[in-house]
């Protein structure tokens, strides 16, 4: 079993609808990030969460430190939405390196 | 902030070549630094990681290795390529009071 399983893998929705992708996780942990990989590769750091909720413009991210559960929604989405969202989590100690999920593919259709 | 600059951005090589991947960061002195390697349909996996010049940890056991020669400079290195080192190949760093910054990553095809 992965330290960090998301769900679900592949995602297509239609354009406007509300988006929600999870990511639960069975280490302890420091912090999780929410990470965006468009087609071409390239990685964005979406948010880094310890407790709580963050949001920004039309995504929020969330996470249960004691269901060790996190998730990221995405508002009103938009077909610029589409891409691959990673969930990783970062260890507690050494370096702390962090550990990925294997991605959810996100496909917001016009 | 940190800037990461990762290059080329894609790279075709033979079987049985070399490798030299560098990953240089700006604004940040210190950082550590990791190289991601993420295989078709898999999701990214820790290679090396190195918290100062001349450390490097390795996770898994593989054909590649990593260099740490100046502060902020990480390169990633093989004497001779296999078919199943192809994948995509990101650098990362983490500085204590930033969180992570990414390079744009180099997508590497051996053939």
């Amino acid at each position: 079993k992965n330290e960090v399983e998301q769900s679900p893998q592949n995602l297509t929705a239609q354009e406007g609808e509300f988006i929600t992708i999870n990511c639960s996780y069975s280490v302890g942990i420091s912090a999780l990030h929410w990470l965006q990989q468009h087609p071409g590769g390239g990685i964005v750091s979406l948010f880094m969460l310890s407790s709580g909720k963050k949001k920004h413009g039309r995504l929020i991210a969330t996470i249960n430190i004691q269901e060790k559960h996190s998730s990221l929604h995405i508002t009103a989405s938009h077909p610029r939405d589409s891409a691959v969202y990673i969930c990783a989590v970062r260890g507690i100690q050494g370096a702390q390196k962090l550990v990925f999920g294997q991605g959810t593919r996100l496909t917001i259709n016009p | 902030s940190q800037t990461i600059h990762q290059w080329p951005a894609t790279l075709v090589q033979p079987v049985g070549s070399p490798l030299s991947l560098e990953c240089t960061v700006e604004g940040t002195s210190n950082p550590n630094l990791y190289w991601y390697r993420q295989a078709a349909g898999r999701g990214l996996q820790l290679l090396f990681y190195s918290v100062g010049i001349g450390q490097i940890s390795s996770e898994v056991p593989q054909n590649l290795s990593a260099s740490r020669p100046q502060d902020r400079q990480f390169i990633l290195s093989s004497k001779k390529l296999l078919l199943s080192d192809s994948g995509f190949y990101l650098c990362a760093c983490k500085q204590v009071f930033y969180g992570y910054t990414f390079g744009s990553g180099t997508r590497l095809t051996v053939v």
